[in-house]
């Protein structure tokens, strides 16, 4: 089954422990990025990937690493995560970034830092 | 900058009922727009994809068109059910980086 898998799907930290989402896809995906939902800002993109190797900040890349050293996984790491990044986290994943490419969404990671 | 409003922000209807949902873009310089479920606790789910060369697609009870010239998209569910509760993201793709620009999205309640 096609499918981008999240983990953890629940978390809850303290400011500045660092922590790190993974974000694995099984479809042999070149293209791959990272979202938060906020309620009354929508989603954003927060980093995307090309392909391996080829990283990009988006539109809210502060506070946030991320790195692309296999094809299959895109990590997000939080080095020293604020009360700001409580969110709700979704990683991404298409064949390429072009128009005729459905993006196709994990079940998402709710993050809380107390 | 694009950006992608939708509008009503919350729906409720009886089950049965046909319905429209809209979404409007600002730019439209887009390569695609997208239809997205999304269910309280889960992920988003693709409905429809339309390429920007297409006007509509459809799948079983929805249907989703595209007017670019006036920015405009619409999500029309027939016969709707309980089970078609959830919030529909309409999302654009524009620009070469794969960003997706979303709406805040519609809430709809299907009351049984």
């Amino acid at each position: 089954e096609a499918q981008v898998t999240q983990n953890p799907r629940y978390l809850i930290t303290v400011t500045g422990k660092k922590l790190t989402v993974t974000c694995s896809q099984n479809m042999n995906h070149e293209y791959m990025s990272w979202y938060r939902q906020d309620p009354g800002l929508g989603l954003r993109q927060i980093y995307y990937s090309m392909n391996v190797e080829v990283t990009d900040k988006g539109d809210v890349p502060e506070g946030y690493k991320v790195s692309r050293k296999e094809k299959r996984n895109f990590p997000l790491i939080l080095e020293s995560p604020s009360p700001n990044q409580t969110s709700l986290y979704f990683c991404a994943s298409s064949l390429r970034s072009g128009g005729e490419n459905t993006i196709y969404f994990g079940e998402g990671s709710w993050l809380t830092v107390v | 900058k694009q950006e992608v409003t939708q509008i009503p922000a919350a729906l409720s209807v009886p089950e049965g009922e046909n319905l429209v949902l809209n979404c409007s873009f600002t730019d439209s310089a887009i390569y695609n727009l997208q239809w997205f479920r999304q269910d309280p606790g889960k992920g988003l789910t693709s409905l429809l994809l339309i390429q920007s060369s297409q006007r509509e697609q459809t799948s079983g009870r929805l249907n989703a068109s595209l007017d670019k010239s006036s920015g405009r998209s619409t999500l029309y569910i027939a016969a709707s059910q309980p089970g078609d509760s959830a919030t529909y993201l309409c999302a654009v793709l524009s620009g070469n980086t794969g960003k997706l620009i979303f709406g805040q999205g519609t809430t709809l309640q299907v009351k049984p």
